[in-house]
């Protein structure tokens, strides 16, 4: 069965060190997403792509973090610096078109900030 | 593994009976919905969606019911296992717009 992959599962960091994330969606699917889900509350989106291009990153905050899909395919989400405050779990979601049809999710990371 | 929701309202429910999880969505203009269920340490899992031309739709076990005039979506899960027990989440989308996700409610199943 076609799945979302994501790695890595668990991560640990430093306060002010760079962490990536990365995201494989499912096989054809145009629409990719990034949310964060902090612990006790739905998920939040960060960004959404459509193909290669940004969607929405409205909710991005771009002065830390950074995403990019630079072939439409897989995706790259990341946070430099890393503040304690982002400790939570990043999931990626991917869908064959841009709503309207179902988001199926990966795993996710789970990011931990010492 | 680690709790999903430690704050999240809880929903107990005997082994057997029926579930129902209600949910309030925030945009009028929402036109498809998506019920999740998350385990702990896990991404959302896609349960059943509806579309905003109906108010009602089955799956196996599971029924979603849609009332448009209040912004209400509620799931429906008929006798309730013990694998049932997760974090579940309603989520509504626009056409060409992100997944808002609602606040989620835990089910814990009693044996």
């Amino acid at each position: 069965e076609a799945e979302v992959a994501q790695s890595p599962r668990y991560k640990i960091t430093e306060k002010s060190q760079a962490v990536a994330f990365w995201c494989d969606p499912i096989s054809g699917h145009a629409t990719l997403y990034w949310y964060r889900q902090i612990l006790g509350q739905g998920p939040e989106l960060l960004v959404q792509f459509q193909d290669e291009s940004v969607v929405d990153d409205s909710q991005l905050p771009k002065d830390r973090f950074s995403a990019e899909r630079l072939k439409g395919v897989d995706s790259t989400l990341k946070i430099q610096p890393a503040e304690l405050g982002d400790s939570a779990m990043y999931l990626c979601a991917s869908s064959s078109s841009v709503g309207g049809t179902e988001a199926f999710f990966g795993q996710g990371t789970r990011l931990t900030v010492v | 593994g680690e709790s999903v929701g430690l704050h999240l309202p809880t929903l107990s429910v005997q082994e057997g009976d029926n579930s129902i999880i209600n949910c309030a969505y925030s945009n009028s203009a929402s036109d498809y919905f998506i019920w999740y269920k998350q385990e702990s340490g896990k991404g959302p899992q896609f349960i059943i969606d509806i579309r905003s031309n109906m108010d009602k739709r089955q799956g196996q076990r599971v029924t979603v019911l849609l009332n448009k005039t209040v912004k209400h979506l509620s799931l429906q899960i008929a006798a309730t296992q013990p694998g049932d027990s997760a974090v579940y989440f309603c989520a509504e989308n626009v056409f060409g717009q992100n997944f808002v996700f609602g606040p989620g409610t835990r089910l814990s199943v009693l044996p």
